[in-house]
């Protein structure tokens, strides 16, 4: 399954809201999607599973949406640490794939 | 809390193998399954395979010829081996927990990643 991110980067002012978009190249069951950010020299951090399961301890400015071959990852009210690469995953069939990934850089 | 900490050479000549370890501090290796996860310029983020306290593993077809991921329970720590090594293999690696609720699988737990150069 491939992976499409978009937009590639986004530099975006603190507090504005920021919508990130994964497309799949074929349906997923059961919403099988998850995300990730990734921040320099630190451990890449589960964000969202299922699609829309924000993950224990992940700020509720994050959410996630969408089904089928169609996802969403919005960030409400942009904070300066949520500069970062932004990487979706699924899980629906092996070998699990990631997206190529959304720079968001804080303006 | 538990954290990982991997240890391993941060170079690797090529046709070689890379051998990297993960420490699971603060847990036990059974309470999860265990991966590693690589990111590259050219290939960005892959999953390279995953091990349960069991043995049992699964790996990424594209490298599950040259890959090998062991465990050690008395230890609480897993190892990567990735053979015959070529500069397309320089990237970060990191190991990850993989943990499932219901049907849902997910790295949860992640360490903070180990820059490995594959040259002469």
């Amino acid at each position: 399954t491939v992976l499409t991110q978009s937009p590639g980067a986004l530099s975006v002012s603190p507090g504005e809201r920021v919508t990130l978009s994964c497309r799949a190249s074929r349906s997923l069951n059961s919403n099988y999607l998850s995300w990730y950010q990734l921040r320099p020299g630190q451990a890449p951090r589960l964000l969202i599973y299922g699609a829309t399961t924000r993950a224990s301890g992940i700020p509720d400015r994050f959410s996630g949406s969408g089904s089928g071959t169609d996802f969403t990852l919005t960030i409400t009210s942009l904070e300066p640490e949520d500069s970062a690469v932004y990487y979706c995953q699924e899980y629906d069939t092996s070998p699990w794939t990631f997206g190529p990934g959304t720079k968001v850089e804080i303006k | 809390q538990v954290q990982l900490l991997e240890s391993g050479p941060g170079l690797v000549k090529p046709s070689e193998t890379l051998s990297l370890n993960c420490n699971v501090s603060g847990g036990s290796v059974d309470l999860y399954y265990w991966s590693w996860i690589r990111h590259s310029p050219g290939e960005g983020l892959e999953w390279i395979g995953h091990i349960y306290y069991t043995g049992n593993t699964n790996y990424n077809p594209s490298l599950k010829s040259r890959v090998s991921i062991s465990i050690d329970a008395s230890k609480d720590q897993f190892t990567l081996n990735l053979m015959s090594v070529t500069a397309a293999d320089t990237a970060v690696y990191y190991c990850a927990s993989l943990s499932h609720y219901n049907t849902h699988w997910y790295f949860g737990l992640w360490s903070r990643g180990t820059r490995v150069i594959v040259s002469s």
